[in-house]
């Protein structure tokens, strides 16, 4: 049972906008920015998105994080073939004192 | 280039003991604080254990304090996992993964599997 909370499941067709969610608490995404991060089939987890709402150099700008009190959203744009792939967010949590991630949400394009 | 290179995993009896290493390169290895995540496969990831750029701070989750000890050889560029008591459910993926001065996991290794099993 993961801390943060994701939908297990999400999915567009080229071209469209899809957002994905992260529920959390005060101790972690109340209190603390969010990272997400990018796994594509059969490979390791790649930093996607930052303090809540920075790029990596090279992440496309189609790819955008927010944040609003305990829950925060990954939303990609003009959806590719290539961005299916499961997505997990993390934070800091305070009361844990150490980092946690959500289950994960695997994207169908 | 910045690379994380894990090795040391394998099949264990429950009980028993495993040490995984992560060699890296491509950055100064001591500019950085290091952790282990791991993953069922097909699951969520998990946070194992952190330490500092100099070994004075570390960190362990609940279900792993007393049987893990993470460790570093800032001489070797090197990042060290010891799991004693090993059980079922530390059968997993164990990635060694660099902590960006954000505090998220901007670079990851491949992973090393581990699997616990009689």
């Amino acid at each position: 049972q993961s801390v943060l909370t994701q939908p297990p499941s999400a999915s567009g067709t080229p071209g469209q906008r899809v957002t994905i969610s992260c529920s959390g608490s005060s101790s972690n995404i109340g209190s603390n920015p969010v990272n997400w991060y990018q796994q594509l089939p059969g490979t390791a987890p790649k930093l996607l998105i930052y303090s809540t709402t920075q790029r990596p150099s090279g992440v496309p700008d189609r790819f955008s994080g927010s944040k609003s009190g305990t829950s925060a959203s990954l939303a990609i744009s003009g959806l590719q073939s290539e961005d299916e792939a499961d997505y997990f967010c993390g934070a800091w949590d305070d009361s844990l004192n150490g980092p946690v991630f959500g289950g994960g949400t695997k994207l169908t394009v | 280039e910045v690379q994380l290179v894990e090795s040391g995993g394998g099949v264990v009896r429950p009980g028993g003991s495993l040490r995984l290493s992560c060699a890296a390169s491509g950055f100064t290895f001591d500019d950085y604080g290091m952790s282990w995540v791991r993953q069922v496969p097909g699951k969520g990831l998990e946070w194992v254990s952190a330490i500092n750029w100099n070994d004075v701070s570390r960190g362990y989750a609940g279900s792993v304090k007393g049987r893990f000890t993470i460790s570093r050889d800032n001489a070797e560029n090197s990042l060290f996992l010891q799991m004693n008591s090993l059980r079922a459910e530390d059968t997993a993926l164990y990635y060694c993964a660099r902590a960006s001065y954000s505090g998220s996991y901007d670079y990851w290794g491949q992973g090393t599997l581990v699997t616990v099993s009689s």
